[in-house]
């Protein structure tokens, strides 16, 4: 069975990094893209980039580029989202999703950036 | 970068309704378009991808059709349980743009 396991909820505050993290399993981890997707509370889904895990191919949305790292390790078939310095409008759920069209998603992580 | 419109943005139906919801890309993507519904508090689940193959599991009143710049996503029966909001997204090349998204409730 294909799983997405995504890490827990954080509460951050403004200017602190963060890494979230995406675990698959069930699959061949090298042979799909792993997205990531931001959805802001009550707003629509937002695409932000994509990574090949088994060579490291990494694409951004204009919008998230320089923003946010997307990341990988294929020892232990887990993908990330990172932020260096983390801003309230970063306040959001963040889903991890298997290939380019989506087939699998984890269950999301809520990230709160609060003062 | 292409942008994806989805018309309406909400619309309310009947109980064994037809219902079709349009999305337009601003340039050609052959067909790679998916759809996906997500129902309040969940997470997304995909319909259809290629613009008109049914994901597995997902009920046949699902339907896709369209290629280029227009598509449409027909449920043929609406159903209480399809209350949700449907996204399509363009995934030819990045950045996989979402479209802004349509509210279907039952009137």
């Amino acid at each position: 069975e294909v799983q997405l396991v995504q890490s827990g909820a954080e509460v951050k505050k403004p200017g602190e990094s963060l890494k979230i993290s995406c675990k698959g399993s069930g699959y061949s981890f090298t042979s799909y893209w792993i997205g990531w997707v931001r959805q802001m509370p009550g707003k629509g889904l937002e695409w932000m980039g994509i990574i090949y895990p088994g060579d490291s191919d990494t694409r951004y949305s204009p919008s998230f580029q320089g923003q946010v790292t997307i990341s990988a390790d294929k020892s232990i078939s887990t993908a990330y989202l990172q932020w260096s310095s983390l801003k309230a409008s970063d306040t959001a759920m963040y889903y991890c999703a298997r290939s380019s069209s989506s087939d699998y998603w984890g269950q999301g992580t809520l990230v709160t950036v609060s003062s | 970068d292409i942008q994806m419109t989805q018309s309406p943005s909400s619309l309310s139906a009947s109980v064994g309704d037809r219902v079709t919801i349009t999305c337009r890309a601003s340039q050609g993507i052959s067909n790679y378009l998916a759809w996906y519904q997500q129902k309040p508090g969940k997470v997304p689940k995909l319909l259809i991808y290629a613009a008109s193959t049914l994901q597995s599991g997902v009920p046949s009143r699902f339907s896709g059709s369209g290629s280029g710049t227009d598509f449409t996503l027909t449920i043929s029966s609406l159903q209480p349980e399809d209350v949700a909001t449907y996204y399509c997204q363009k995934y030819n090349s990045a950045p996989f743009t979402f479209g802004p998204g349509t509210k279907v409730d039952i009137k």
